[in-house]
């Protein structure tokens, strides 16, 4: 299997439970990413990791905590949501780390997303 | 901060219509620009990059030039295909260092019709 692949792709959870989405590489890739798309919105950056260390965490809420155990895996541990977290979850992963000369070009390939809904 | 604005969607139009999609960005340093592709149902894909002011990025008949004196890098297509409906974002990349995840734009739904 090739490319970012993320499960599940659909979740119904509500506000007391506790879920976890999982995105899984096979590029060879040494940062990953998750960003939120809510509609009308621009996508939110919400964590990097690089090389399996958490380097950016743009004030997500601590009910989001993300978890890198080794480079090709990335999860996003849900806890206590709101309504207002539903959205569309995208985890990307890119070849160079961030803040290496010319990572400014840095291509970020997607998954195809996990579509929360909290009731 | 950084910004990438473009133009609000939905932009609907006939197949074999020309296309242009706005988008202008505000950065410090000399950003890379992307533009990246959703299909319904389906994550980003990378459509085209520049990298440097002037480049021309360029992908299945899309295209986009890295305008720094206008901040822009608007997408165009000479003829349209149904197969084009999609939300098209644009998106930097700011070289200055730091953590780079990209800045993205809020999307433009683009629909095209028989």
């Amino acid at each position: 299997e090739t490319g970012v692949t993320q499960t599940p792709r659909h979740l119904v959870m509500g506000m007391t439970n506790k879920k976890s989405l999982k995105c899984e590489q096979h590029l060879g890739h040494n940062a990953m990413y998750w960003y939120k798309q809510s509609a009308k919105k621009p996508l939110e950056l919400m964590f990097v990791y690089s090389l399996e260390e958490r380097v950016e965490n743009n004030s997500v809420p601590s009910r989001f905590s993300p978890e890198c155990p080794n480079s090709s895996h990335l999860f996003l541990h849900l806890h206590t949501l709101q309504p207002e977290d539903s959205a569309l979850y995208l985890c990307a992963s890119s070849p160079q780390l961030p803040g290496q000369p010319d990572s400014g070009a840095n291509v970020l390939t997607f998954g195809a997303g996990s579509r929360l809904t909290v009731l | 901060g950084d910004s990438v604005t473009q133009m609000e969607g939905p932009v609907t139009l006939s197949e074999e219509a020309f296309l242009t999609i706005n988008c202008t960005y505000t950065a410090t340093g000399y950003p890379s620009l992307f533009w990246y592709v959703q299909y319904p149902g389906e994550g980003l894909q990378l459509l085209l990059k520049a990298t440097k002011a002037d480049d021309k990025g360029s992908n299945k008949g899309f295209e986009a030039t890295y305008r720094k004196e206008t901040t822009s890098f608007h997408l165009e297509k000479g003829s349209v295909q149904v197969s084009d409906s999609a939300v098209y974002f644009c998106a930097l990349s700011d070289s200055g260092g730091g953590a780079d995840g990209l800045t993205f734009g809020k999307g433009t739904h683009l629909i095209i019709q028989p």
